[in-house]
């Protein structure tokens, strides 16, 4: 079945340095892809999503490229802030033409801790 | 912007018992969904709803789950003669589903503790 797996947290970071969190995944065609955050105390909101190879989503200073030749869809910002300390998930659902439903498959989360 | 809610935020029940979780998506939504999340694992799919019935499911959704949705805007989670490890984040998300590809949009959970 589809799979996501991420690099293990939790992430610590100083203020204004670089972000990559590391996702990859086992699917079937080209499933969309997602990023979603949690922060304290609050449930998941999407942040960026990608629906079809190369391509790029961005929200809020994250980016996130579709790479269908390395099955990736690492989550990439270039100055995080301590607003940014949550749980980031990537997820996706599986591709459409597949007729695997609409659900979504989750990597287990990583905590970024980011301190001034 | 519109937004699911979930009620309650917490909700702790006996073992045995049987404890209703409620949400109500956004407005014109046409997909339903539930997850959780046990603490310290990964956020698991439960069911998916469209068009008044059960559209996917996993095998966790077993016969001590059911979902309702017994009006226009409320989507109920069941869950029968609740287990110890029924204790977990329980979301629920909906999507628009006119157009392809539409995201999944979440609550904020609700949080059940089984003792």
């Amino acid at each position: 079945g589809d799979s996501v797996t991420q690099m293990e947290g939790p992430v610590t970071l100083s203020e204004e340095a670089f972000l990559t969190i590391n996702c990859t995944y086992t699917a079937t065609g080209y499933p969309s892809l997602f990023w979603y955050v949690q922060y304290p105390g609050e449930g998941l909101q999407l942040l960026l999503k990608a629906t079809k190879a190369d391509d790029k989503g961005s929200n809020k200073g994250f980016e996130a490229t579709y790479r269908k030749e390395t099955t990736s869809f690492h989550l990439e910002k270039g100055s995080v802030q301590v607003s940014d300390s949550a749980v980031y998930f990537c997820a996706l659902t599986p591709d459409i033409l597949t007729g695997g439903g609409n659900k979504l498959t989750f990597g287990t989360g990583t905590q970024l801790k980011v301190e001034l | 912007e519109p937004e699911v809610t979930q009620t309650p935020s917490h909700q702790v029940t006996q073992m045995g018992q049987e404890v209703i979780l409620r949400c109500v998506p956004i407005s014109n939504h046409l997909y339903f969904y539930w997850y959780r999340q046990i603490l310290g694992q990964k956020v698991e799919f439960l069911v998916s709803f469209y068009n008044n019935e059960i559209s996917e499911k996993s095998e966790i959704f077993d016969d001590q789950f059911s979902v309702e949705r017994p009006d226009g805007s409320n989507f109920t989670l069941k869950i029968r003669s609740t287990k110890l490890e029924d204790s977990a984040m329980y979301f629920c998300a909906s999507r628009d589903g006119t157009v392809s590809n539409q995201p999944q949009h979440f609550g904020d959970g609700t949080r059940l503790s089984i003792l």
